[in-house]
């Protein structure tokens, strides 16, 4: 149990394309979903905090503008990143963890790796 | 400012070996304290996690050590193979289902 499936694993595109992301809870509800940015051979950095029917919360310096997040059901939150440029490039990862459980772990998906040319 | 601290960067262990890993943190807020395995280009995956009420929790080969008055855990990978070559990462919340704080995670390679 508790899967969480990202969509799609990779991209490749070009600098100013928009690029959509999704993040799925395939056996679970999630009220909220976490989105996490990683650099090759570094941590995970929390960007934003996806709550289902409200707007994200995001982390000191991330561009809200930038990174438009989307939580429209208790399974599906998306994190789209607009007009990208090669900086954007990165390993980006979600994870949730299930509704009206009571502390329960989050789950992380495979992340999509993000190339921009 | 980094809440959680993770040492080593990285570490060599023979296979059979014991794989230690070790976390400080500073926000005493936190309850809830997790370890997380990464593999190359995949996302992580929850291994074991404990909360301060308890001092040790093992699950099969892998012990989680916690100090609640130095504000320090450690994981503990015994009888250590060759497919336990990862990068492992603590991290900290306020509780099991709130926003992580990582630590800076730690490439463990085990030789056969």
């Amino acid at each position: 149990g508790a899967v969480v499936s990202q969509h799609p694993s990779r991209v490749i595109c070009k600098s100013g394309t928009s690029v959509k992301i999704e993040c799925r809870s395939l056996d679970f509800q999630a009220t909220t979903m976490f989105w996490y940015r990683q650099f090759p051979k570094q941590s995970l950095m929390l960007m934003a905090t996806s709550n289902e029917g409200s707007k994200a919360t995001y982390e000191q310096g991330v561009e809200k503008d930038k990174f438009l997040i989307n939580h429209a059901s208790l399974t599906l939150s998306t994190l789209t990143v607009t007009s990208a440029h090669p900086e954007d490039s990165s390993f980006y990862i979600c994870s949730a963890s299930q509704a009206n459980a009571g502390n329960q772990p989050q789950h992380f998906g495979d992340g999509t790796r993000l190339s921009i040319l | 400012q980094q809440q959680v601290k993770q040492s080593p960067q990285s570490l060599i262990v023979q296979k059979g070996g014991i794989s230690i890993i070790n976390c400080a943190y500073e926000n005493t807020a936190f309850d809830y304290f997790p370890w997380y395995q990464q593999f190359p280009g995949k996302g992580p995956a929850l291994l074991i996690a404990i909360r301060p009420d308890v001092s040790e929790k093992k699950e099969g080969r892998f012990t989680i050590s916690f100090n609640k008055s130095a504000k320090q855990f450690s994981l503990h990978i015994m009888d250590s193979q060759p497919g336990d070559s990862a990068t492992y990462f603590c991290a900290a919340s306020k509780a099991a289902g709130n926003k992580l704080t990582f630590g800076g995670g730690t490439r463990v390679l085990v030789k056969p």
